[in-house]
């Protein structure tokens, strides 16, 4: 059984720019999770997607967007990028569904720095 | 809105040392509470959980109980390892596991 897998670790991007984080999900897993965790502060909801369709938003403008697919993996997108988005994005799978609100199990994150 | 206050850290701590980690919550109805790990250069980790009033959750020697009357999940270990310095998030949810609401977390440092 593969854990979640996040690409790529690192990353360094200029203000303005788009930026695309992928997920591959814990195998047997139907729903997927994205957190943004500011330097020195706890992981913040950003959207859910469960069916390949948003299940659920946080407090984030639509400049973030994401995607599931079929095989349950997951890209987080980001537009227009500012210098508070640099952070560490966390994905994380779990298989929700028969009354189950199954745990999540997260990456190892993306971290993303806005130069 | 829900949220989450956690002591603040780094809480440094000599091996076998006892160890609490203070977390308050606040939140409407009744949410499920969790204690999150991340250890250097790895993912958040389920340390423990605990679902309604007055369960106690445990886990490798750390246990938190769930206190409605005082808001409170403190996570507390009788005697810290050098292996249990990480940072550890408190953490609430009304849906379940979903949509987490995560403190802003505590660094434990266990020195020899």
């Amino acid at each position: 059984e593969t854990g979640v897998t996040q690409s790529p670790t690192h990353l360094i991007k200029t203000r303005g720019q788009q930026v695309t984080l992928r997920c591959s999900s814990q195998s047997g897993h139907n729903t997927v999770s994205w957190y943004q965790q500011a330097l020195g502060q706890g992981p913040q909801f950003i959207f859910q997607y469960y069916r390949e369709e948003e299940n659920g938003r946080g407090n984030f403008p639509p400049r973030f967007s994401g995607l599931q697919f079929p095989n349950y993996s997951s890209e987080l997108n980001v537009n227009a990028l500012e210098l508070d988005d640099s952070a560490l994005y966390l994905c994380a799978s779990s298989l929700v569904g028969q009354g189950l609100t199954g745990e999540l199990f997260f990456g190892e994150g993306s971290r993303l720095t806005v130069l | 809105g829900n949220s989450v206050t956690q002591m603040e850290g780094p809480v440094t701590l000599s091996e076998e040392a006892f160890l609490t980690i203070n977390c308050t919550y606040t939140a409407t109805g009744y949410p499920s509470l969790f204690w999150y790990v991340q250890y250097p250069g790895e993912g958040l980790q389920l340390l423990l959980k605990a679902t309604k009033a007055d369960d106690k959750g445990s886990n490798k020697g750390f246990e938190a109980t769930y206190r409605k009357e005082t808001t409170s999940f403190h996570l507390e270990k009788g005697s810290v390892q050098v292996s249990d310095s990480a940072v550890y998030f408190c953490a609430l949810s009304d849906t379940g596991f979903q949509k987490l609401v995560f403190g802003t977390g505590t660094r434990l440092l266990v020195s020899p």
